[in-house]
């Protein structure tokens, strides 16, 4: 039972365009959605955020879009640079349920 | 500021051997504890999580086991390991449960 969805396991974009990452979810309860990037052999870190009260958040070249009735998250990236190429994850929680994430996205940039 | 210690970086056990993996936080007091389990080419798996000393809540069974003896450290155990047990384990840390998570650096175990 996957609660949370990246259907696209990889994706390759050239420098200087946008990048565009997807996440679908099946629990309307969820509330909370965030976006880790990780590159290998490290640990996941924290890119950007989005309570269910927003249907946008931006942080400088990062932008997450929310749309609640279709239960869709996703993350673009504007300009898209070689430094982040890394598995990109989705997590979601809310009603004090631990986080689950996706099972991750391969972003590749292209010089 | 709040971090993270996770140990070690790498490991190679043979099946059958026992484990033992800790993570220690400072920084912050009571914090919720998790351990995950990125296996090759899937995503992140959560293990376990505690949300104080004593108290473990495990998501997939399995032979793992999980201790936190005491506030800020989580111990992730194996009496005895498999061949599928091989992967990157990873700690994190929260302030609250739906909240979000810092991790460690992780660990990678290979089972041979």
């Amino acid at each position: 039972d996957q609660q949370v969805k990246q259907n696209s396991p990889s994706l390759s974009v050239q420098e200087g365009r946008i990048s565009i990452l997807n996440c679908d979810y099946t629990n309307s309860m969820f509330d909370y959605f965030l976006w880790y990037k990780k590159y290998p052999a490290e640990g996941p870190t924290f890119l950007i955020s989005i309570s269910s009260i927003k249907d946008k958040n931006e942080d400088g070249r990062f932008t997450v879009f929310l749309n609640k009735s279709a239960k869709h998250l996703s993350l673009h990236i504007v300009p898209s640079q070689p430094g982040d190429s890394a598995v990109y994850f989705c997590g979601v929680t809310g009603s004090a349920r631990q986080l689950t994430f996706g099972s991750g996205t391969q972003l590749t940039v292209l010089p | 500021s709040q971090t993270i210690h996770q140990w070690p970086a790498t490991l190679v056990q043979p099946v059958g051997s026992p484990l033992s993996l800790e993570c220690t936080v400072e920084g912050t007091s009571n914090p919720n504890l998790y351990w995950y389990r990125q296996a090759a080419g899937r995503g992140l798996q959560l293990l376990f999580y505690s949300v104080g000393i004593g108290q473990i809540s495990s998501e997939v069974p399995q032979n793992l086991s999980a201790s936190r003896p005491q506030d800020r450290q989580f111990i992730l155990s194996s009496k005895k390991l498999l061949l599928s047990d091989s992967g990157f384990y990873l700690c994190a840390w929260s302030v609250g449960l739906n909240e979000k998570l810092f991790f460690g650096s992780g660990t990678q175990l290979s089972v041979l």
